[in-house]
């Protein structure tokens, strides 16, 4: 149990144009998905807080407008990079928590890798 | 603030022993331990509260010192599949947002 699932798993976009990125959990409902982002060799880093239904909470120094995030269902998350750069360029993985109650565990999907040329 | 994993990076012979240590200046809720193959999302290995635990995991095991905002994650007799990044992620509240160490290359070694 506790899969979740990213679409499409790579991406090369020219730059300016916009990119959607999914991500579901298959197997159980989620009432809170992260968004991160991981450089080469770094940790992750967290983009934003989405919960269903409501706006999602963005870290200090990501751009809302730049990075727009959907949280429609309990099982579906999306990402929208829009007017990409090149420097958008990274891997993005989306982690989601079981509405069940429970220890807090994120479960992650298996990341986007998004190259913008 | 980022917790302090060491050692950044360790390598090891197939049936040694490890440890992981990840230390935090600010009060912790809980502590989370995953993995991450490379090219891979990270995989969840266990979580532990407040209040000072241990746990384990087939060969993993780890504890929580909360007093010292510090845990450790055990490694024993490692196998070639114990290879990746190990993360800690640490909660300083019930809101599950976490914030990572900077992760410890673990390469183990036939």
């Amino acid at each position: 149990g506790a899969v979740v699932s990213q679409h499409p798993s790579w991406v090369i976009c020219k730059s300016g144009t916009s990119v959607k990125i999914e991500c579901r959990s298959l197997d159980f409902q989620a009432t809170t998905m992260f968004w991160y982002r991981q450089f080469p060799k770094q940790s992750l880093m967290l983009m934003a807080t989405s919960n269903e239904g409501s706006k999602a909470t963005y870290e200090q120094g990501v751009e809302k407008d730049k990075f727009l995030i959907n949280h429609a269902s309990l099982t579906l998350s999306t990402l929208t990079v829009t007017s990409a750069h090149p420097e958008d360029s990274s891997f993005y993985i989306c982690s989601a928590r079981s509405i069940r109650e429970g220890m807090g565990e994120q479960y992650f999907g298996p990341g986007t890798r998004l190259t913008v040329t | 603030q980022q917790p302090v994993q060491s050692p950044q990076a360790v390598i090891l012979r197939e049936g040694e022993d490890a440890v992981i240590n990840c230390s935090s200046s600010k009060a912790l809720y809980s502590v989370h331990w995953y993995r991450q193959k490379h090219g891979e999302a990270p995989v969840f290995l266990m979580i532990l509260l407040k209040g000072g635990e241990q746990k384990g995991h087939e060969k993993i095991s780890a504890s929580f010192n909360e007093k010292k905002q510090q845990s450790s994650l055990y490694l024993t007799a490692s196998q070639l599949s114990y290879s990746g990044t190990y993360f800690c992620g640490t909660e300083q509240s019930s809101n599950y947002q976490l914030i990572w160490g900077a992760g410890t290359k673990l390469i183990i070694k036939p």
